[in-house]
């Protein structure tokens, strides 16, 4: 199946400094690579997704790329706020057919004020 | 959107009981659910996925017998905890493809005591 690795697991920013958390992954067949943000005790919330076919993808102060010959991939948040602190995962698809999502370890951001 | 309603939102039940928590899918058929595991402080972990009218697909090291997933309907699926122990507490949640991405219950926060 899908390994993803994820780095850091935890990342202080100051306030409007930008953040950036970084996947691998190992089956050159996935093609869905979504993130997601969830906070304490919720569910996760997705806030950017790229596909197999773009290279970047941007969402107001949030970026996500992709280097599929590397396999891996990338969010960026720029202008960093307070409450953008939460965890982050990133996850990738696996392409056996049974559509799975494999996450990523997680990564705490932390925006000190 | 489409949406996950996930119950109950947290339990608290004595070791050796069983305990089932139900996803269903509010708007959308859901063919395929997905469970996942959140120990405090880690990723979440695929347990299995279940397909409506045919039996679950465990990952390794998840116990079919501990963990029975039954997805009789488009629209419901459930997870029973069976005989539960202090180890088994964990933050359950539970996953659904519709149409674009993923999208996920508001999950389940199970306390054996």
């Amino acid at each position: 199946g899908e390994n993803v690795e994820q780095h850091p697991s935890t990342l202080s920013v100051q306030e409007g400094d930008s953040a950036v958390i970084k996947c691998t992954y190992s089956d050159s067949a996935s093609n869905y690579f979504p993130w997601y943000k969830q906070e304490l005790g919720k569910r996760p919330q997705l806030i950017i997704d790229i596909r197999s076919n773009v290279g970047e993808k941007k969402d107001q102060r949030i970026a996500v790329t992709l280097n599929k010959t590397a396999k891996h991939f990338s969010l960026h948040i720029t202008e960093t706020q307070p409450e953008d602190s939460a965890v982050y995962f990133c996850a990738a698809d696996d392409q056996t057919g049974a559509n799975n999502l494999f996450f990523g370890t997680g990564t705490r951001l932390t925006v000190i004020p | 959107g489409a949406v996950v309603s996930q119950h109950p939102s947290w339990v608290i039940c004595k070791s050796g009981t069983s305990v089932k928590i139900e996803c269903r899918s509010l708007d959308f058929q859901a063919t395929t659910m997905f469970w996942y595991r959140q120990f405090p402080k880690q990723s979440l972990m695929l347990m299995a996925t279940s397909n409506e009218g045919s039996k679950a697909t465990y990952e390794q090291g998840v116990e079919k017998d501990k963990f029975l997933i039954n997805h009789a309907s488009l629209t419901l699926s459930t997870l029973t905890v069976t005989s539960a122990h202090p180890e088994d507490s964990s933050f359950y949640i539970c996953s659904a493809l519709a149409g674009y991405g993923y999208t996920f219950g508001s999950g389940t926060r199970l306390t054996v005591v």
